[in-house]
């Protein structure tokens, strides 16, 4: 059965300040592993997924198989970047999230 | 145009009522999802349905039931409702790019 976590809950930064939101996984077979964003008020998105490896709004991912790793990552951070943040794995049918985490970007 | 909707978002209810969430997706996908989120934000899936057909169900009790009369439509219906049930449900649906669009939610509130 795939797993994902996140460690932290919540992530406090300053704007202006990197940003990395840690995700883990555990799968056999090969994972396709995405991120997915909730703004206040507003439904769940597609951020970013492992095999385009393309940045969107400034966030990058990078799928690190030795580590089981994809964390996410933005070297300055902005206050509209507030939100929670899930990181999904998709596996066997179906797409499983990690616990998230809430972002908020402090002035 | 919406492509997930689901109604009604909001629904408060009794212990041991029955109630309904209706999803319906206008992207033509073929491949529906419900999903629970509990009150600690933890987003799990509850069924799958591709072209109406189950798909997945994680060992949801059997007092949830989906029905999906068409590809484009995925119900959920819930008999005798527990404290435990309160929770956010999020219809989903996907096509061939794995990307899943989400409704807005329905947020159940049992007393």
């Amino acid at each position: 059965a795939q797993r994902v976590t996140q460690p932290e809950k919540l992530l406090s930064v300053f704007k202006g300040a990197p940003v990395e939101l840690k995700c883990n996984y555990s799968y056999s077979g090969s994972p396709e592993l995405f991120w997915y964003v909730q703004y206040s008020r507003q439904r769940l998105q597609l951020l970013l997924r492992h095999i385009s490896r393309e940045s969107i709004k400034g966030f990058t991912a990078d799928l690190n198989k030795g580590e089981t790793s994809f964390h996410l990552k933005k070297p300055f951070a902005q206050e509209e970047d507030s939100a929670m943040y899930y990181c999904a794995l998709y596996g066997a049918q179906k797409l499983v999230f990690g616990q998230g985490t809430r972002l908020t970007i402090n002035p | 145009d919406t492509a997930v909707s689901q109604t009604p978002k909001y629904l408060v209810t009794q212990m041991g009522n029955d109630k309904s969430i209706k999803c319906e997706q206008n992207l033509g996908h073929d491949t529906m999802y419900w999903y629970k989120q509990d009150s600690k934000k933890f987003l799990k899936i509850m069924f799958s349905y591709n072209n109406k057909e189950l798909i997945i169900n994680e060992t949801v009790p059997n007092r949830f039931s989906p029905k999906s009369p068409d590809k484009a439509h995925l119900n959920l219906h819930i008999n005798s409702l527990e404290l435990g049930d309160s929770a956010v449900y999020f219809c989903a649906s996907s096509g061939y790019t794995g990307e899943l669009f989400f409704g807005e939610g329905s947020r159940l509130t049992v007393l």
